[in-house]
């Protein structure tokens, strides 16, 4: 089946430090993939699509300056959380879906970021 | 897309069925209902998704009632790994159409 694969799985980092998390469709081609962001015993909330070769498209209330979202290659997506504080600290997870699948194909989810700013 | 409804929490004895159910009454005629489930700190997993007809593969069981403003996930047989947070989704075409996730429903499968 289709495989997402996010890296790193976990990263600790300094305030004021930026940090890039990479999500990989590893055998099929995605021209869309989605940034979620997810806070405990809280649910997933959409932060970005990511289009290939194009900007993203971020929801209300997130900042595009600071969760930069670069879509080079219709396999890979990267998330930058710049300048990061300890509020950005969350479990951060990208989904894709398959290009060359049916309409209806469901969104295939890497297994998370864990992020955690001290 | 359609808002859902679900509720917030549910158990279920291991090796019976669970039964979870999901409201989307405002889903509208173009739009799949698709069950994800989030198992602690790892990324949501695809489970089942259907229009109209009730779906069944290896996982589980889909049933929409005829309105199709509801539906039903079913686990048959349930084991201790099952126990996972299950989101019910409505979702538009289109390779560009959001997932937009609600609070889900917290199982709890007990021995």
């Amino acid at each position: 089946g289709a495989v997402v694969s996010q890296h790193p799985s976990r990263v600790i980092c300094k305030s004021g430090t930026s940090v890039k998390i990479e999500c990989r469709s590893l055998d099929f081609q995605a021209t869309t993939m989605f940034w979620y962001r997810q806070f405990p015993k809280q649910s997933l909330m959409l932060m970005a699509t990511s289009n290939e070769g194009s900007k993203a498209t971020y929801e209300q209330g997130v900042e595009k300056d600071k969760f930069l979202i670069n879509h080079a290659s219709l396999t890979l997506s990267t998330l930058t959380v710049t300048s990061a504080h300890p509020e950005d600290s969350s479990f951060y997870i990208c989904s894709a879906r398959d290009g060359g699948a049916q309409y209806n194909s469901p969104l295939h989810f890497g297994n998370g970021t864990r992020l955690t700013v001290t | 897309d359609a808002k859902t409804t679900q509720p917030p929490s549910m158990d279920c004895a291991e090796g019976r069925a669970a039964n979870l159910p999901c409201n989307h009454s405002t889903i509208s005629g173009n739009e799949y209902v698709y069950w994800y489930r989030q198992i602690h700190s790892q990324g949501p997993q695809y489970i089942i998704h259907g229009l109209k007809n009730n779906e069944t593969n290896e996982m589980a069981s889909l049933i929409i009632t005829e309105d199709r403003k509801s539906s039903t996930l079913i686990l048959p047989h349930a084991t201790l790994r099952d126990t996972a947070v299950y989101y019910c989704i409505v979702k538009g075409l289109g390779g560009a159409s959001k997932i937009i996730f609600g609070s889900g429903t917290r199982l709890s499968i007990r021995p």
